[in-house]
This record gives structure tokens, C-alpha cells and sequence, in this order.
């Protein structure tokens, strides 16, 4: 089975811009997950999907958003983009997302520049 | 909400040699403790997990061990090798939470683990 697969791998993009990442889950995953990595916070949960709607948020500012296909595939887009959201941000997918029952598989990551 | 400590941030051990990751959190509704290793420029990858109802658990020089009561958490690898350098992540969640556990992990800091031949 393919793994998660991440879009675009590098991002390169200005202050005020708005960027969308995309996400494929591995096969017959339905639950899709975002966290945003980097040096000085760790791994910090963003939202998950699942069947298209968003059933969990993290605490991050609505300029962060998503969604979900009827595929799983999902995309999440950042609006008016600040320094502070240079980052890499990791997409993991389980079968249901229903924590400790499954396992999160996480892709390799979009790693976005904000300059 | 939950917070995950994981100590120390930095590890260095030579070849052979056993390495200990320690991590503590905060909510004791908390029943699941995976732990992730990540390679430079790489994925984060789940190496093992241990649930609330089970104390110990192993995979050949990997094992995790979790105090309820302390709500403390370790990670062991004995006969570490040069490839097990990486970043290591602890991390809980709370899977009868309903809603506000769906995909949700709380993670520590992460150890950045160097092991010298």
C-alpha cells in the first residue's frame, strides 16, 4: 500500500499570501489529520476530517482551514499568511481517526517558507 | 487540555549502549501513549505503543513502560545502533473523549537522540 502523500514538498510564499496543501491518505483511510511542526512548538494538532466533515479543531486561528473529498483526499489552506506560519505541516491518516484504536500514519510533510 | 513533558531534549550515547526517554502528562483520562521517530527530513514514524491497561510492552530493543499512577511514560532501546539517531516523540490521547479526540495526539518536545559509533 502507498503511504500518505503530501503536495507540494517546498512552498515557498510572502506575507499576506494565501497557500493549500494537499493530502492522500493510504488506501481505504477515511480519517485525515493536520499538525503543524516546528522547532519551537513541536507537533501541535490543527483539525481532522473525516466522511468530509471537520469533527475535531485545535486551537489555531481561522486563517487555518480545511476540507475533505468524497475520496479522503484533503487540502488545508492557510489565508493571509504571517512569518510565524513558516512550518512543516504534517498530514497523518487512520482508518477512523478514533485515537488509540488506530494508528496515525503520518506523510513526509509540506515544509512552507513565509518570507 | 493535555500536556505531554518529555525529557531530555538532547541524548548522546555511544554505540551499544541503552538510551532512556522519559515523558509525563498531565491528563490522567489519558489511555494512550504512542512513540514516533523521526529521521532528518523524513516522516514521523510510530516505532511502538502501549495502552493505559497494559504496564510494560516490547519490540526486540524497544520497550515502553507506563506508571498511571506517577502519569509518567518511558521509552527504552537497548543495543542502540547508528541508525537509531534520530528524533524520538512521546505523545498521549485520550480515546473516550469523543469528539475532542478524533485524530488528536498531544506531543512532547521530542528528544533528539545521537548515538556515536
Amino acid at each position: 500500500k502507498a503511504g500518505v502523500t503530501q503536495t507540494p514538498r517546498y512552498l515557498i510564499k510572502t506575507r499576506g499570501q494565501q497557500v493549500t496543501l494537499s493530502c492522500s491518505p493510504i488506501s481505504g483511510h477515511r480519517s485525515v489529520s493536520w499538525y503543524q511542526q516546528t522547532p519551537g512548538q513541536g507537533l501541535q494538532f490543527l483539525f481532522e476530517y473525516f466522511s468530509e466533515t471537520q469533527r475535531n479543531k485545535g486551537n489555531f486561528p481561522g486563517r487555518f482551514s480545511g476540507r475533505q473529498f468524497s475520496n479522503s483526499r484533503s487540502e488545508m489552506n492557510v489565508s493571509t499568511l504571517e512569518l510565524g506560519d513558516s512550518a512543516l505541516y504534517l498530514c497523518a491518516s487512520s482508518l477512523r481517526g478514533q485515537g488509540g484504536n488506530e494508528k496515525l500514519f503520518f506523510g513526509s510533510g509540506t515544509q512552507l517558507s513565509v518570507l | 487540555g493535555e500536556n505531554v513533558e518529555q525529557h531530555p531534549s538532547t541524548l548522546s550515547v555511544q554505540e551499544g549502549d541503552s538510551a532512556v526517554i522519559k515523558c509525563t502528562y498531565s491528563d490522567s483520562a489519558s489511555n494512550y501513549f504512542p512513540w514516533y521517530k523521526q529521521e532528518l527530513g523524513k516522516r514521523p514514524q510510530l516505532i511502538i505503543d502501549i495502552r493505559s491497561n497494559v504496564g510494560e510492552k516490547k519490540d526486540q530493543r524497544i520497550a515502553v513502560t507506563l506508571n498511571k499512577t506517577a502519569k509518567h511514560f518511558s521509552l527504552h532501546i537497548t543495543e542502540t545502533q547508528p541508525e537509531d539517531s534520530a528524533v524520538y516523540f512521546c505523545a498521549a490521547s485520550n480515546t473516550l473523549a469523543g469528539g475532542t479526540s478524533y485524530g488528536k495526539l498531544t506531543f512532547g518536545q521530542g528528544t533528539i537522540l545521537t548515538v556515536h559509533p
